[in-house]
């Protein structure tokens, strides 16, 4: 079954505007961590922004904050005034306990195209 | 800053070959992992290791292998190339129970 569900098309925006990314995923495990990674073109994969499932408030970095729907089980990206280097791809992952390691579970991506 | 260096951007093998792709991390982390990347299917995880010598299945472990032999370095081989595993190879690793894995440059391979 599949855990962690990116299912908007490519997405677009103008330059200076706000986007939303969406996320949900499924998980019986009362203790997870929701992630959000970027890749460029250049292929790396960037981490932007960590949420952890008792975290009280929504995850905020720069630009970047994380809307955190725990009973919708949804964890959405948004970015805040757009800039051409936010073109890339983007991937919603989250953490699995495999004993005492864990290891990551990541959606399909979404690809945004900022728009000047 | 966590540097994690992979031996290769670009390889191309020929079917039945036995490759060998490298990853090293200069942080002392414990956990480090092997990932393909495909279009449409995102990151499936290969193998991962949370120890020296020691290897995990990830989900989709089928003709690969790895191996650990020290901390610092974590080795995903193909013990006969199929052009089914043309795809970006990724490898990370991370802390404990981390908040986020640091990824290398990937390895983009071709099996011809």
């Amino acid at each position: 079954a599949q855990k962690i569900t990116q299912t908007q098309p490519g997405m677009f925006v103008q330059e200076k505007e706000a986007v939303t990314l969406d996320c949900t995923y499924d998980t019986s495990d009362p203790s997870y961590g929701l992630f959000w990674y970027k890749q460029p073109s250049s292929g790396e994969m960037i981490f932007l922004i960590y949420q952890g499932s008792y975290d009280q408030q929504n995850a905020t970095e720069g630009r970047y904050s994380l809307n955190f729907q725990k009973a919708r089980k949804s964890a959405n990206l948004v970015i805040s005034a757009s800039q051409l280097g936010d073109s890339a791809m983007y991937f919603c992952a989250m953490r699995e306990v495999t004993g005492a390691n864990s290891k990551l579970t990541f959606g399909k991506g979404i690809t945004l195209s900022v728009r000047p | 800053d966590v540097k994690v260096t992979q031996s290769s951007r670009y390889l191309v093998k020929r079917t039945g070959e036995k490759v060998f792709l490298e990853c090293v991390q200069d942080m002392d982390h414990e956990n480090m992992f092997w990932y393909r990347q495909d279009p449409g299917l995102g990151l499936r995880l290969i193998y991962f290791s949370y120890d020296v010598k020691m290897k995990e299945k990830g989900d989709i472990p089928e003709g690969y292998s790895v191996s650990r032999e020290k901390k610092e370095r974590f080795s995903l081989i193909l013990e006969s190339a199929s052009t089914n595993q043309t795809s970006m190879y990724l490898c990370a690793s991370s802390l404990g129970r981390p908040k986020g894995q640091y990824f290398g440059p990937g390895t983009r391979l071709t099996v011809t």
